[in-house]
């Protein structure tokens, strides 16, 4: 099965800063990477995800990037907001098991 | 669209005691999932529904937890009896298409606190 590996577990940034979050996943079938963003007391939604046949997708201040070889995919917060501040989950499909698998979540925090 | 609603949102019951959770997901999603987030830790698949057949439960914990979803509509998950460590949010999540190629949509969770 597939194994998804989050870090850091916590990051502060200063509000107009830059936060990277990294996963790593093992199931090298996987094409699908989404990333979840979970604000307090809210359900976890889908804020940008990438497909394995592109290295980098951009939407504003959010990009993901991808690396196949070294199985690993980050998330990219440019010009960090207060309303940035939430848990953010990476997930990898599990092939045999047909469902996503979650990493840990970082609860990101982003002084004004 | 109507998002995949949960109920109850928060639960407080007693060691022993039986809780069921519902979950209602978006209307023509076949596939629905539950999910668990313990403390801290990662969101952990529980099991898969494509219509009202189990396609996977084997990330259910034990036979205290049973869940259905009878006609294909919602489901239920019922625990019983609860155990201390059941204590964590309970995620409902949908989707059109299966294999987590997909975006599911989450429900708003319920938490469940077993004192």
């Amino acid at each position: 099965g597939e194994n998804v590996e989050q870090h850091p577990s916590t990051l502060s940034v200063q509000e107009g800063d830059s936060a990277v979050i990294k996963c790593t996943y093992s199931d090298s079938a996987s094409n699908y990477f989404p990333w979840y963003k979970q604000e307090l007391g809210k359900r976890p939604q889908l804020i940008i995800d990438i497909r394995s046949n592109v290295g980098e997708k951009k939407d504003q201040r959010i990009a993901v990037t991808l690396n196949k070889t070294a199985k690993h995919f980050s998330l990219h917060i440019t010009e960090t907001q207060p309303e940035d501040s939430a848990v953010y989950f990476c997930a990898a499909p599990d092939t045999g098991r047909r469902a996503l698998t979650f990493g840990s979540g970082t609860r990101l925090q982003v002084q004004p | 669209e109507a998002g995949v609603t949960q109920f109850p949102s928060h639960s407080v019951i007693e060691k022993g005691q039986t809780v069921t959770l519902r979950c209602d997901p978006i209307s023509g999603h076949d596939n629905l999932y539950w999910y668990r987030r313990v403390m801290g830790k990662e969101i952990k698949f529980l099991l898969h529904f494509v219509k009202e057949s189990k396609q996977d439960e084997s990330g259910m914990p034990n036979n205290r937890f049973l869940a259905e979803r009878t006609g294909g509509t919602y489901s239920t998950l019922k625990v019983q009896p609860a155990e201390l460590e059941d204590s964590g949010v309970y995620f409902c999540a949908s989707s059109r298409r299966p294999g987590g190629h997909t975006e599911a949509f989450f429900g708003q969770g319920t938490r469940l606190t077993v004192v």
